[in-house]
């Protein structure tokens, strides 16, 4: 059981360059998350997903998108990278009731996201 | 954005002791949740709280949801060098779908 798969695990970008970053689960949940750490920040929301062809803005989606088109498959995208989206990345999902489960979010373990 | 307070941002014990920390928030929470992430991977979870008052253990490490829904409490007692890393509180408030993180707390064990 794979759980969160994220990928890639490393890039390093230039200003102004695209690319997309997949998260991908394999627990049949409802839910999945992106996330940025940084420094000092702890983990802050980009975007989030209820279900399949759902999408929703977290804290800091600005600079981001997001699609979900296969339920166990959760896209971010950067159209035009900057140096303050240098940082790591992580992705979550959760099942469909919190309580049901006494494991509510699983986490990949990372992309690491450099803009020069 | 909204954060949690999380503290003490770090701290250094010798192996052994007992370890406590806290986060609190100016929101009402109706689920808390306790992760340790290592060097270079993602969060892992530690324990999760659903009730008010709720003490719940996983090992050594105890964790307690606040009366006031407000606050939750993670100890680990006797700690071994394993027990090194960040530890992120996250809090999920009734009808969201989102979890609000702590800033972490970085755990540093003496042998």
């Amino acid at each position: 059981n794979a759980g969160v798969t994220q990928t890639p695990k490393f890039r390093v970008l230039k200003t102004g360059q695209s690319m997309t970053l997949l998260c991908a689960q394999d627990m049949n949940h409802e839910y999945m998350y992106w996330y940025r750490q940084d420094p000092g920040m702890g983990l802050r929301l980009i975007h989030y997903s209820v279900g399949e062809g759902t999408t929703a803005k977290g804290e800091v989606p600005d600079g981001y998108n997001v699609s979900r088109l296969k339920k166990q498959n959760f896209l971010l995208g950067l159209e035009s990278a900057a140096p303050s989206q240098t940082s790591v990345y992580f992705c979550a999902s959760s099942p469909d009731r919190v309580a049901a489960s006494n494991q509510p979010q699983h986490f990949g373990d990372g992309t690491r996201l450099s803009i020069l | 954005g909204q954060q949690l307070n999380q503290s003490p941002q770090s701290m250094f014990i010798q192996e052994g002791e007992d370890v406590s920390m806290n986060c609190t928030s100016s929101s009402i929470f109706n689920t808390w949740l306790w992760y340790k992430q290592d060097p270079g991977e993602g969060p892992v979870l530690l324990i999760a709280l659903y009730k008010a008052g709720e003490l719940t253990s996983n090992g050594r490490l105890t964790a307690q949801f606040g009366i006031t829904r407000k606050d939750s409490f993670l100890n680990i007692s006797a700690s071994i060098p394993s027990d090194v890393g960040i530890y992120f509180c996250a809090g999920q408030t009734s009808g969201t779908y989102k979890y609000i993180f702590g800033t972490g707390t970085r755990l540093k064990v003496l042998a």
